[in-house]
């Protein structure tokens, strides 16, 4: 059972596109809602991370939507580069604050950004 | 750079055999986690430690275990591996942060059990 399901799993985009990876989650206790992003042969690396109670945080040309009545959060990635080609993943986890909250993660989203 | 090496980074193993990967952290963070990566999983979390001779299971623990006698060290045994254990194993310490729970994760260790 998937707590966090995450779509696409794959996406190609143009160079200076919008990408944009969508999630769902299940577990209302969740109050943190990061972003990974991964690039072959590296471990995960945290890009940008949201709390509930904002519906939308913005990071240079990365912005996380949320949407809590729905379940739903969603990563955009702006002016898409080659250098953006990676694998994303959202995670969601419960008690903000605390050091010892456990992750759950969707299942990934493979993006290649075309020159 | 979190300060954290996994090892080995690589490893062959045959079916049957006890492994055990090891993570050693140099930030004295108080919180560890040992997660697996599978295509179209995501990451699922194996067993976490919350501090010295303290840990629990994650959601996929049947056929691992940890142990953590220092701070620094956290290990992970496969005690018979298996096929289905071919997989690449994530190191990650956490934070408390501002904003939540910034957890950081190691190079990885890539595992195939034939």
């Amino acid at each position: 059972q998937q707590q966090v399901k995450q779509s696409p799993q794959s996406l190609i985009v143009q160079k200076g596109g919008i990408s944009i990876i969508n999630c769902a989650y299940e577990n209302t206790a969740f109050d943190y809602f990061p972003w990974y992003q991964q690039f072959p042969g590296k471990g995960p690396a945290l890009l940008i991370a949201i709390r509930p109670d904002v519906s939308e945080k913005k990071e240079g040309r990365f912005t996380i939507s949320f949407n809590k009545s729905a379940k739903q959060f969603s990563l955009h990635i702006m002016d898409s580069q080659p250098g953006d080609s990676a694998t994303y993943f959202c995670a969601a986890s419960s008690g903000i604050k605390a050091a010892g909250n456990k992750l759950t993660f969707g299942g990934g989203t493979r993006v290649l950004v075309k020159p | 750079d979190a300060g954290i090496t996994q090892s080995p980074r690589h490893k062959v193993t045959e079916t049957g055999t006890p492994v055990t990967l090891r993570c050693h952290q140099t930030e004295n963070h108080r919180y560890m986690y040992w997660y697996r990566q599978d295509p179209g999983h995501g990451l699922r979390l194996i067993h976490y430690s919350y501090g010295v001779k303290d840990t629990d299971k994650g959601e996929v623990s049947d056929g691992y275990s940890v142990s953590r006698s220092k701070t620094e060290d956290f290990l992970l045994t496969l005690e018979s591996a298996t096929s289905s254990q071919t997989s690449v194993y994530f190191c990650a310490i956490s934070e408390a942060g501002t904003s939540g729970n910034t957890i950081y994760f190691g190079e990885g260790s890539w595992l195939t059990v034939v």
